[in-house]
């Protein structure tokens, strides 16, 4: 079964818009969660984080929300820029330390000039 | 030059064939994972090892064997290839005791197709 999702294989948007990539998991474990970015032919990127003590990191143009209780959490990249336009994980673990990441499917990014 | 380094980047073999995928890694990380990446299924955990003399299997570890030769690098072997291993396979690093490095740092990836 997999426990992190995300239920959108692909998203376009508007280049200056705000991208929305969400990710659902189901282990009520996981406490540190992560946002790969991978572009083609090249292995997937670290690009930000969450622990579940907090409920929104940012990072210049990317922060990530984290809803516990409904075990949802949100990649949003604002503004969205043509060279953002890659496949996106998210992944989560049940500890900083833990020895297992679980990933989910990815989400395909466009941004349209 | 990267990191973590993978060889092949592409591999076509035949059914039945014994493949390794070689990784090393320059990042002195003790952690080194394999993973493989299917379409929709997103990246499946193969084996990873904490250190030398320390081997784990992931979620998928059927039909696969690793090798940690050095801290430096970790082999990963299809002893009898079989059709459904076409994937893309990724080794990865972290180093949360050591340098600090918790996140997974990955390499290019090894493409394999079974025929």
């Amino acid at each position: 079964d997999q426990q992190v999702k995300q239920n959108s294989p692909s998203l376009s948007v508007q280049e200056g818009r705000i991208s929305i990539l969400n990710c659902d998991y189901t282990n009520s474990m996981f406490d540190y969660f992560l946002w790969y970015k991978k572009y083609p032919a090249e292995g997937p990127t670290f690009l930000i984080s969450i622990s579940s003590i907090k409920d929104k990191n940012e990072d210049g143009r990317f922060t990530v929300f984290l809803n516990k209780s409904a075990k949802h959490l949100s990649l949003h990249i604002v503004p969205s820029q043509p060279g953002d336009s890659a496949v996106y994980f998210c992944a989560a673990s049940a500890s900083r330390t833990g020895n297992q990441f679980y990933f989910g499917t990815g989400t395909s990014l466009t941004v349209i000039p | 030059d990267a990191d973590v380094t993978q060889t092949p980047r592409n591999r076509i073999t035949k059914t039945g064939k014994r493949i390794m995928l070689e990784c090393s890694q320059t990042k002195g990380h003790d952690r080194m994972y394999w993973y493989r990446q299917d379409p929709g299924l997103g990246l499946r955990l193969i084996y990873y090892s904490f250190d030398v003399k320390d081997i784990n299997k992931g979620e998928i570890s059927d039909g696969y064997s690793v090798s940690r030769q050095a801290q430096a690098k970790f082999s990963l072997s299809l002893e009898s290839a079989i059709p459904n291993q076409t994937a893309l396979y990724f080794c990865a690093t972290s180093d949360p005791a050591g340098t600090g490095d918790w996140e997974l740092f990955f390499g290019e990836g090894s493409r394999l197709t079974v025929l």
